[in-house]
């Protein structure tokens, strides 16, 4: 079965605080591809990163970073130094063997104050 | 610009009244699918086209009808309305289908629907 949780439904935080969204997935199979997305209160939904299951480099880009860990089948995003423009809803997602779609957590809405 | 245009915005119909949802996109993408999006459960796949004339059903198809005349094109159909369909819908496409992990999926803005 493939599955991707996301335990936090909802973090509040003040800005400049760092946060860290959960990720943890379920998969048979050897080669897959994690995903994270944004949507914005604006709605859309916005790309953030593509990972292959072959490369646990960690990667950051700015204040953005994520850690990659094939041991416990997570795939972590923090957030460096939050900023209001931050509040949205994160999800990760997941595709593995032949399907043709992405398989995506619940969301975890963070809200960063000011 | 590179984009997924979703119609309309938002929509408010009534129980059985058939609506369309429009889905197009200028990046010459092979694929095209429909997600909708409910609290708790995330996005989960209506249905996809691998190309024109090619379509098949996601993980919840039933009540939703789509078709793939036109590359471009990807109309999400509701036949006859319900209260569970209420909800936020997108459409993406890429390049070619995900099947390798490769394609990055380009959504559309959204459409959030209503059914009374």
């Amino acid at each position: 079965a493939q599955k991707v949780t996301q335990a936090q439904t909802e973090i509040s935080v003040v800005e400049k605080e760092d946060v860290t969204l959960d990720c943890v997935y379920e998969t048979r199979d050897t080669t897959y591809y994690l995903f994270w997305y944004k949507q914005p209160p604006s709605g859309e939904l916005v790309f953030l990163i593509r990972r292959n299951s072959f490369d646990e480099q960690n990667e950051i880009s700015g204040r953005y970073s994520w850690n990659f860990q094939k041991s416990t089948s997570s795939f972590n995003f923090t957030i460096t130094a939050s900023q209001v423009v931050d509040s949205a809803v994160y999800f990760c997602a997941l595709h593995s063997g032949g399907y043709n779609k992405l398989i995506f957590g619940a969301g975890t809405r963070l809200a960063v104050h000011p | 610009e590179a984009q997924v245009t979703q119609n309309p915005r938002y929509l408010i119909t009534v129980t059985g009244k058939k609506l369309t949802v429009t889905c197009s996109q200028n990046m010459n993408h092979e694929y095209m699918s429909w997600y909708r999006q409910d609290p708790g459960l995330g996005l989960r796949q209506i249905y996809y086209s691998m190309n024109v004339e090619v379509t098949d059903k996601g993980d919840v198809p039933e009540g939703y009808k789509v078709s793939r005349k036109e590359k471009r094109n990807f109309p999400l159909i509701l036949e006859s309305p319900s209260p569970n369909q209420t909800s936020l819908y997108f459409c993406a496409s890429s390049l070619q289908a995900p099947r390798g992990g490769h394609e990055k999926l380009f959504f559309g803005s959204g459409t959030q629907l209503s059914v009374l």
